[in-house]
């Protein structure tokens, strides 16, 4: 089955710090990812889609200055926090598509910001 | 505007009892549901889908779901629950004119033994 891989599971940095976060498509080409934000026991908020060869979308609400998302190729998106602060501490998920309207989601990076 | 509904929060049932987790979902199209798992920080696993035809359909670990048009619903069940099973659960529908999917809050399940 599809596979998506998120790298790192874990990241602690320091406040005013830049993190970038990984999300892999591993047998598959995803021309569409999406990224979701985590509160503690909340529910998932989408907050951009990724597309590839182009700018990504993203949800009202979301800064797109803060979370940048850049999709260079059909297996690789990444998510870069810039200048992060302890309020964007969160649990980031991503999630593909091989087979509409399937999609995998990655095991999550829990950010920590100090 | 489109939703997702899970109005149970927390559930807590006995093991080997049955379990059955509601979601009710507004959205103009026939919709595409879900239900997805998640374990304490891991990300989610699809345990099924509806998209169209029978309107009762089977999971993986014991679970299903039946879709009920006139009452907006796919709720879950399960006919006896294991101590594994103790996650949180996600109702969500996929939003085709949008391409994207919402979820519901989820509802946190726990076993008693």
């Amino acid at each position: 089955g599809a596979v998506v891989s998120q790298h790192p599971s874990r990241v602690i940095c320091k406040s005013g710090t830049s993190v970038k976060i990984e999300c892999r498509s591993l047998d598959f080409q995803a021309t569409t990812m999406f990224w979701y934000r985590q509160f503690p026991k909340q529910s998932l908020m989408l907050m951009a889609t990724s597309n590839e060869g182009s700018k990504a979308t993203y949800e009202q609400g979301v800064e797109k200055d803060k979370f940048l998302i850049n999709h260079a190729s059909l297996t690789l998106s990444t998510l870069t926090v810039t200048s992060a602060h302890p309020e964007d501490s969160s649990f980031y998920i991503c999630s593909a598509s091989d087979r509409f309207p399937l999609y995998t989601f990655g095991s999550g990076t829990r950010l920590t910001v100090v | 505007a489109q939703s997702v509904t899970q109005p149970d929060i927390h559930i807590t049932v006995s093991e080997g009892a049955s379990l059955e987790l509601r979601c009710n979902y507004s959205y103009g199209a026939t919709p595409y549901l879900f239900w997805y798992v998640q374990s304490p920080g891991q990300g989610l696993q699809l345990l099924l889908k509806y998209f169209s035809g029978d309107t009762l359909v089977q999971g993986i670990k014991g679970f299903e779901a039946e879709f009920k048009r006139s009452q907006s619903s796919f709720n879950l069940r399960k006919p006896s629950v294991h101590w594994s099973d103790a996650a949180e659960y996600f109702c969500a529908v996929y939003m085709n004119r949008d391409d994207k999917i919402i979820f519901g809050k989820g509802t946190r399940l726990h076993i008693l033994p």
